[in-house]
């Protein structure tokens, strides 16, 4: 069964500094990753996206995730955190077997980034 | 760009009311999904569908039915609204095919008192 655990629920960092959302998942297939961020009242957007290509994925604003097989983990990170990345992240996992259309969301981690 | 509206951005209903929330994508996708997001539980989903007229089960659909008459649009209805279904919901589409992406809508904050 696939499950997505995010380590963290809130991250505070300083604006400028690095960031590390982190995101470990369980997976009976080889599966798809995703990193979506939802600002306050709104709708998820995507961030970045992993389906089997390059292990380390970029995506918008800046961020970045990497694929590591061997620690089942996709960890998110940006070299440089700005205020409008405020907001609260979360860690998606899909099976690329026949349950494709299933989608399993990390409970979130609400990034704090303070000036 | 994929947009996925919803007719509501806030509402407020009585226990007991059917409550309609409507979901439209224009982007022809074949897969609709209803979650609903509470603090600390991240999303959970209540209906899928992949085709008209075609539905399956979520992970929580007690107290919800689902329906898809056009390929556009994907309504959620509470068939007698509880207070336990405060809830934001958030609508999605995503084309077939492995490794596709869910395109969100902007959500409905809907409040049962």
């Amino acid at each position: 069964a696939q499950s997505v655990t995010q380590l963290d629920s809130h991250v505070s960092v300083s604006e400028g500094t690095p960031v590390l959302l982190r995101c470990n998942y369980s997976s009976s297939y080889s599966p798809s990753l995703f990193w979506y961020v939802q600002h306050p009242n709104k709708g998820l957007q995507l961030l970045l996206k992993y389906t089997s290509a390059a292990t380390l994925v970029k995506g918008i604003n800046g961020f970045e995730a990497e694929f590591k097989k061997s620690e089942t983990s996709f960890h998110l990170t940006k070299p440089s955190a700005h205020m409008s990345d405020a907001a609260e992240y979360f860690c998606v996992v899909s099976d690329r077997g026949y349950n494709f259309n299933k989608f399993y969301f990390g409970s979130g981690t609400k990034l704090n980034v303070k000036p | 760009d994929v947009k996925v509206t919803q007719s509501s951005r806030y509402l407020v209903k009585r226990t007991g009311e059917k409550v309609f929330l409507e979901c439209v994508q224009d982007m022809d996708h074949e897969n609709m999904f209803w979650y609903r997001q509470d603090p600390g539980l991240g999303l959970r989903l209540i209906y899928f569908s992949y085709d008209v007229k075609m539905k399956e089960k979520g992970d929580i659909p007690e107290g919800y039915s689902v329906s898809r008459e056009k390929k556009e649009r994907f309504s959620l209805i509470l068939e007698s609204a509880s207070t336990n279904q405060t809830s934001m919901y958030l609508c999605a589409s995503r084309p077939s095919g492995r490794g596709q992406e869910q395109f969100f809508g902007p959500g409905t904050r809907l409040t049962v008192l």
